[in-house]
């Protein structure tokens, strides 16, 4: 059966830290590893990863997939408080099948 | 224009009506998608479109019934609903069906009465 994980489920942390959200799979027919960040209505995209050991990155935000040990990591750097949300890490494998979600609170 | 729209915002119904929820996006995308998402839960797919044609259904009940009538536009009928389909109804849409990023609308939230 196939599955994709989420750790920590949720997280509270201050203003400036730096936090690590972790996703692994056993999945089928692996495509692809995307991030969302979903706060009050729709999950907007934050990475999608194909590749082992090719960090993505975009301002404060970086993620990496490892195909060997079948993971990827999520780091947010210097928090800040609209990093509030709910992380969802998704598995393209044909059609997409979602984690948990990580949800991250940053408090002033 | 890299939005995906979504009608209503919000929709409550009884367990006797049909209602119609529509997701339009005009990226030129040729997948899109339906999807449910109950509360502090993550969404689980529903219904793939790949060029207008239905591609995947996750097993969905006869009750929920989707259309595609071209590129742009994605329809989910609804009929004879039970309480328990109450959740937030999304659509997303990507260039392609397969290895490509969803792209999601705001979400229909639904209540059945």
């Amino acid at each position: 059966e196939d599955k994709v994980v989420q750790s920590p489920l949720s997280l509270v942390v201050h203003e400036g830290d730096t936090v690590t959200l972790n996703c692994s799979y056993e999945v089928t027919n692996f495509r692809s590893l995307l991030w969302y960040k979903q706060e009050k209505k729709a999950p907007t995209f934050l990475f999608m990863l194909t590749s082992s050991g090719i960090e993505k990155k975009s301002g404060r935000l970086s993620s990496i997939l490892d195909k060997k040990e079948l993971f990827s990591i999520l780091n947010i750097t210097a928090t800040q408080t609209g990093d509030s949300a709910v992380y969802l890490c998704a598995v393209e494998k044909g059609d997409m099948r979602f984690g948990a979600g990580t949800r991250l609170t940053v408090k002033p | 224009d890299t939005e995906v729209t979504q009608t209503p915002k919000h929709l409550v119904m009884g367990m006797t009506n049909k209602k119609s929820l529509k997701c339009e996006q005009h990226m030129g995308h040729r997948a899109m998608y339906w999807y449910k998402q109950k509360a502090k839960k993550p969404p689980e797919l529903m219904f793939v479109y790949s060029y207008e044609k239905l591609s995947i259904n996750e097993s969905v009940p006869s009750r929920f019934s989707p259309e595609c009538p071209n590129s742009s536009l994605l329809n989910l009928h609804l009929h004879a609903l039970q309480p328990e389909d109450s959740a937030l109804y999304l659509c997303a849409s990507s260039q392609f069906n397969g290895n490509y990023e969803q792209y999601f609308g705001p979400g229909t939230r639904l209540t059945v009465t």
